[in-house]
């Protein structure tokens, strides 16, 4: 059960920032936020995470909330390559106790011209 | 970031034969692996974690007869779907994390299985 809420979809112009947020009202304190993103037929790619400070990277930049109920990605200048599932993911306990990502649906973002 | 890779990208194979999936860790020590896999326009199913040297720790639904793994070094591990079924087509996904749980995942490409 993903413990995330994601937009199922969304667009952005080529050039603009694309902004994808993400609910986890029910993340722990020692949760940490992680994103990935899965192009079509391929394995997922690691973006950024972040435990309660914003991050930034050269892909993207993380703001997480003062509560941590909620962050948003944001992907400074999209680009027609950066059409993919975005996955928002807190990890959660297995059945053998070890803490991994479960993904949920994640948001199809879509970068037209 | 860390590479991860599986072979073989895809695979077509008889109903009734088993099939081989290899995830490598190429420029680091994966304590743990991840083995996933993926139905059309689906999200990621979490299928077993395995960590080195140990039994693989499969999740609830997920035969572990059918779907044997191994972890055999730092660097591999390997997924065979044995007896293979049409049903058993799907993308098989794996992933591989340095250290403990506050590490990040690194995932491999993904290998696409027909089984006709």
């Amino acid at each position: 059960d993903a413990k995330t809420t994601q937009p199922p979809s969304m667009d952005c112009a080529e050039g603009r920032a694309a902004n994808l947020p993400c609910n986890h009202s029910t993340i722990s304190g020692n949760e940490y936020v992680y994103w990935y993103r899965q192009i079509h037929s391929q394995g997922p790619q690691y973006i950024i995470h972040g435990l309660k400070n914003n991050e930034t990277n050269e892909m993207a930049s993380l703001i997480i909330t003062e509560d941590r109920k909620s962050s948003t990605l944001i992907l400074p200048h999209a680009t027609l390559r950066d059409t993919a599932v975005y996955y928002c993911i807190v990890r959660v306990a297995t059945s053998g106790g070890s803490y991994i990502p479960t993904f949920g649906r994640g948001t199809s973002l879509i970068v037209h011209p | 970031g860390a590479v991860v890779s599986q072979h073989p990208s895809r695979v077509i194979c008889k109903s009734g034969t088993s099939v081989k999936i290899e995830c490598r860790s190429l420029d680091f020590q994966a304590t743990t692996m991840f083995w996933y896999r993926q139905f059309p326009k689906k999200s990621l199913m979490l299928m077993a974690t395995s960590n080195e040297g140990s039994k693989a720790t499969y999740e609830q639904g997920v035969e572990k007869d059918k779907f044997l793994i191994n972890h055999a070094s730092l660097t591999l591990s390997t997924l065979t779907v044995t007896s293979a079924h049409p049903e058993d087509s799907s993308f098989y996904i794996c992933s591989a994390r340095a250290g403990g749980s506050q590490e990040t995942q690194y995932f491999g490409p993904g290998t696409r299985l027909l089984v006709l």
